[in-house]
């Protein structure tokens, strides 16, 4: 039984490319979060989506970042321009309903140079 | 302005001993209280929860503890085995979403 699948595990880009992380939730599962974790700040919340539409994105950090759900089994998180603070592991995380016990991903760890 | 604090970055602790990992929230609304785990390389998993009614639940080797007038949270392990080193976060339950701690490196070693 898949999990979440995230895509790619590992990014290396320059300061100011475009980064698109991918994210396929578990079937069936009508939330999806998108979290960014650092050293400094732990695990935030960037943005949830509850069947598809966005419902909370005030945990993203500035208008650089954009996440979409285009349908229940696919959401990307973009950065544009990307710079070298937004190193960090993304992870996307889906539950069935407002559970407890989210199911994350593996994680993409983004490095910006 | 962090709502949900785990001041000590990391913890060691041999074998067999009790591990005590403590988290503190600055909010009296917040609903349920949960650690999740997390390995390398992996995303966090659940571990255990409590809701805001209790001040105690166990589950195996593990205990959450709530002192809610401190608004204090803590996750105890007892015995602590090599296997549960990894990075253990708090969180808390809000409107529909979790609001999660820095995180507390555990270190068991045999």
């Amino acid at each position: 039984d898949a999990g979440v699948i995230q895509s790619p595990r590992h990014e290396v880009t320059e300061m100011g490319q475009e980064v698109t992380l991918r994210c396929k939730p578990i079937s069936g599962h009508d939330y999806l979060f998108w979290y960014r974790q650092t050293m400094m700040r732990g695990l935030e919340l960037l943005i949830y989506f509850n069947n598809n539409v966005p419902i909370d994105d005030s945990g993203m950090p500035e208008d650089r970042f954009s996440a979409k759900m285009p349908n229940a089994s696919f959401s990307t998180l973009k950065i544009q321009p990307s710079e070298p603070r937004d190193s960090a592991v993304y992870f996307c995380a889906s539950t069935l309903g407002p559970q407890l016990e989210q199911y994350f991903g593996p994680g993409t760890r983004l490095t910006v140079t | 302005d962090q709502q949900v604090k785990q001041n000590s970055p990391s913890l060691s602790v041999q074998e067999g001993r009790i591990s005590i990992l403590n988290c503190d929230y600055t909010n009296s609304m917040f609903d349920y209280f949960l650690w999740y785990k997390k390995y390398p390389a992996e995303g966090p998993t659940f571990l255990i929860s409590i809701s805001s009614i209790k001040d105690k639940n166990e589950d195996g080797r593990f205990t959450v503890f709530l002192n809610k007038s401190a608004k204090h949270l803590s996750l105890h392990i007892v015995p602590s085995q090599p296997g549960d080193s990894a990075v253990y976060f708090c969180a808390v339950r809000g409107f529909q979403k979790l609001v999660f701690g820095t995180g507390t490196r555990l270190l068991v070693s045999p």
